[in-house]
C-alpha cells in the first residue's frame, strides 16, 4: 500500500514562530502537493513540487513556502506563523508527471498557532 | 480555469435510505473526474474515478457515479446508506497536464439511525 506520512497530527504554535511540517511518500512518486483545508472552502492548494528541488505555486502561496530535496520528502514551511494560518494542513503524492491518477493523502495535520 | 461546484453543503439522511450527492465542474477539455471520502480526524481516499468509457463508473463501499458530458455532471449515488458513511465527500478534477487536482468544497454527509 502507498504511505503517505505526515510528521504530526497535532500541533500548536506561537505567533511569529518558523514552523515545518513534514512529508514522507514510499512509492517512489514524483508529485507531491500540500493543500489545505477550512471547513467550506474544501482544499485549497498551497504549492506542489514535480521533481526534486523542484516547486510550483499553487493558489494561496502567501506565508508559505516548501522545500523537495529528496524524492520523498516534501516540507512545507511557515517563515512567521499567524493566527489565520491555524488550520488543517494535508499533504498528498500522486503517479509520474502526464499519468493522470489518484492523489493519495497523509492524515493531515492540524496546526494551530496562538 | 477549472473549478467544482458541490452545491450542498451539508445533506442528512437515514440509514437505509439511497444517497446522491451532486457535483459539477468547469473544464474545457475532456475531465478526469474522482470522487474522495474524508472520516473524521482522517486524510482523503479515493472512492472512484472516471476517465474515459463507461460514463457509469463503480467504486468502492457500494458507491456509483455516472458521468454527464451535457450537464457538466458528476453526480455521487449508493442505493443504502450505512451509518459508517457519515463523512465528508469531495469531488474533484485534475487539470491538464495532471500536475494539479481542484477540489470542491466538498458535503458533510449525516446518517439518522
Amino acid at each position: 500500500d502507498v504511505k503517505v506520512t505526515q510528521s504530526s497530527r497535532y500541533l500548536v504554535k506561537r505567533t511569529g514562530e518558523k514552523v515545518f511540517l513534514e512529508c514522507v511518500q514510499d512509492m517512489d512518486h514524483e508529485n507531491m502537493f500540500w493543500y489545505r483545508q477550512d471547513p467550506g472552502l474544501g482544499l485549497r492548494l498551497i504549492y506542489f513540487s514535480y521533481d526534486v528541488k523542484m516547486k510550483e505555486k499553487g493558489d494561496i502561496p502567501e506565508g508559505y513556502s516548501v522545500s523537495r530535496e529528496k524524492k520523498e520528502r516534501f516540507s512545507l514551511i511557515l517563515e512567521s506563523a499567524s493566527t489565520n494560518q491555524t488550520s488543517m494542513y494535508l499533504c498528498a503524492s500522486s503517479y509520474p508527471t502526464g499519468a493522470v491518477d489518484e492523489a493519495f493523502f497523509g492524515q493531515g495535520t492540524r496546526l494551530t498557532v496562538v | 480555469a477549472q473549478s467544482v461546484t458541490q452545491p450542498d453543503i451539508h445533506i442528512t439522511v437515514s440509514e437505509g435510505a439511497s444517497l446522491e450527492l451532486r457535483c459539477n465542474y468547469s473544464y474545457g477539455a475532456t475531465p478526469y473526474l474522482f470522487w474522495y471520502v474524508q472520516s473524521p480526524g482522517q486524510g482523503l481516499q479515493l472512492l472512484l474515478k472516471y476517465f474515459s468509457g463507461d460514463t457509469l463508473v463503480q467504486g468502492i463501499k457500494g458507491f456509483e457515479a455516472e458521468f454527464k458530458r451535457s450537464q457538466s455532471s458528476f453526480n455521487l449515488r449508493k442505493p443504502s446508506v450505512h451509518w459508517s458513511d457519515a463523512a465528508e465527500y469531495f469531488c474533484a478534477v485534475v487539470n491538464t497536464g495532471g500536475f494539479k487536482t481542484i477540489f470542491g468544497a466538498g458535503t458533510r454527509l449525516f446518517v439518522k439511525a
